[in-house]
């Protein structure tokens, strides 16, 4: 079975600070994509970014970051001088049966993150 | 392009009542899946359509159904409503169908209150 775990409930910050939120996965899967989405308080969740298990490639864009990490199972983000519209819901997700096409995932319990000014 | 729409956006109803909720995916995507999101039990996959076909469903009971129109918009139905399917009910679609999931683009939601 599928099980992504996101053991940070809540992170509090001050605007300016860097901050990590971890996500480590489970799946017997060899091939799979991993997610993650932002939901601001409007609801919508806002897709961020995918991975797929073959690329261990850590990827930046503008002040965000990920760190994909087989060996740990490990999918870990970080906002680089974090400002207040940062402050959302984070969520980390897998792909489920990649080969077969199928398209749900399974998401960790996120991560409330609150950027103070 | 226009995003993913869901109407209602709110809706209240009674225990023992039905429901159905609608999304219209991006133009041109062809998967619709369906999310229930509760404090509780999180972010929940209840079903997945392509081209009209329930393609893969997540462990919810039959009350929850759904199905998709040749036009790509989907509905999803809650019958005898109880007071744990007050949720926000989210809806993603997807495009294409070649091994693999693209990323997924979410609808604001529903938020059902069951009274």
């Amino acid at each position: 079975a599928q099980k992504v775990t996101q053991a940070q409930t809540e992170i509090s910050v001050v605007e300016k600070e860097d901050v990590t939120l971890d996500c480590v996965y489970e799946t017997r899967d060899t091939t799979y994509y991993l997610f993650w989405y932002k939901q601001p308080p409007s609801g919508e969740l806002v897709f961020l970014i995918r991975r797929n298990s073959f690329d261990e490639q850590n990827e930046i864009s503008g002040r965000y970051s990920w760190n994909f990490q087989k060996s740990t199972s490990s999918f870990n983000f970080t906002i680089t001088a974090s400002q207040v519209v940062d402050s959302a819901v984070y969520f980390c997700a897998l792909s489920e049966a990649v080969d077969t096409g199928r398209r749900a995932l399974t998401f960790g319990s996120g991560t409330r993150l609150q950027v103070q000014p | 392009k226009a995003g993913v729409t869901q109407t209602p956006r709110y809706l209240i109803k009674t225990r023992g009542q039905q429901v159905t909720l609608s999304c219209s995916p991006i133009s041109g995507h062809r998967s619709v899946s369906w999310y229930q999101q509760t404090p509780g039990q999180g972010l929940q996959f209840l079903f997945e359509y392509f081209s009209e076909t329930q393609r893969n469903k997540g462990n919810f009971p039959g009350r929850f159904s759904g199905r998709q129109f040749s036009n790509s918009r989907s509905e999803m139905n809650v019958s005898t409503l109880e007071l744990g399917d007050s949720a926000l009910y989210l809806c993603a679609s997807s495009g294409g169908r070649t091994a693999g999931p693209y990323e997924q683009y979410f609808g604001p939601g529903t938020r059902l209150t069951v009274t």
